[in-house]
């Protein structure tokens, strides 16, 4: 039971470049999220997914978007990065029973844009 | 709107005992969360209070005050493995997802 997974750990991209991050969760819970962390800001959220083929925008959108395409995966997708996406991307998921107040995270991805 | 308000650093001595606030304002409250996050890692999930009152799982116990809109976790016989930082998170409502909502961090430090 490997909770939620996430790829790719690091990546380098230049100014311009696009990328996918792919998140997996087995917990078979319905709701999802991305947030990202830079120093000094805790974490905030970018997307959100409440059920299969559903998303919705959270506190910084911009630049960003994400597929649902099944229970288990949420991806999201920079279509042309910028330095300020310099941060560390983490995806999570509720446990189930816990009315959302305990969630797993994957381990991240720390993402730097020259 | 959801804002948490927590102090930035606390450094404590190993053994000793430390207390970590957070204040928060919020238009729903569904409770008080804490996460630990080491550095380079993710955070996990330590406590949560729903319900005004002392929390203990082992050395960690969390508080919470619905009235003063205020909780705290204590970590008591620190240990070095307890130097992370720590967040104070609230759930947000059906509109974010019940995303939850963090407080920008204290970074404890434990000290020999």
């Amino acid at each position: 039971n490997a909770g939620v997974t996430q790829t790719p750990k690091f990546q380098v991209l230049k100014t311009g470049q696009s990328m996918t991050l792919q998140c997996a969760q087995d917990m078979n819970h319905n709701s999802m999220y991305w947030y990202r962390q830079d120093p000094g800001m805790g974490l905030r959220l970018i997307y959100y997914s409440a059920s299969e083929g559903t998303t919705d925008k959270g506190e910084v959108p911009n630049g960003y978007n994400v597929s649902r395409l099944n229970k288990r995966e949420f991806s999201l997708r920079l279509e042309s990065a910028a330095p300020s996406q310099t941060s560390v991307y983490f995806c999570a998921s509720p446990r189930s029973g816990s009315a959302y107040n305990e969630q797993f995270f994957g381990p991240g991805t720390r993402l730097t844009v020259l | 709107g959801q804002s948490l308000e927590q102090p930035s650093e606390v450094t404590a001595v190993e053994g000793a005992i430390v207390q970590i606030n957070c204040t928060y304002q919020t238009s729903g409250f569904y409770g008080l969360s804490w996460y630990q996050q080491h550095d380079g890692g993710a955070p996990t999930f330590l406590s949560y209070n729903g319900l005004d009152g002392l929390e203990e799982t082992g050395r960690f116990s969390s508080f919470l005050s619905r009235s003063d809109s205020y909780g705290y976790l204590l970590l008591q016989e620190l240990q070095m493995k307890d130097s992370a930082s720590y967040f104070c998170a609230v759930r947000g409502v059906e509109n974010s997802g019940y995303a939850l909502n963090f407080g920008k961090g204290t970074s404890l430090l434990v000290t020999p």
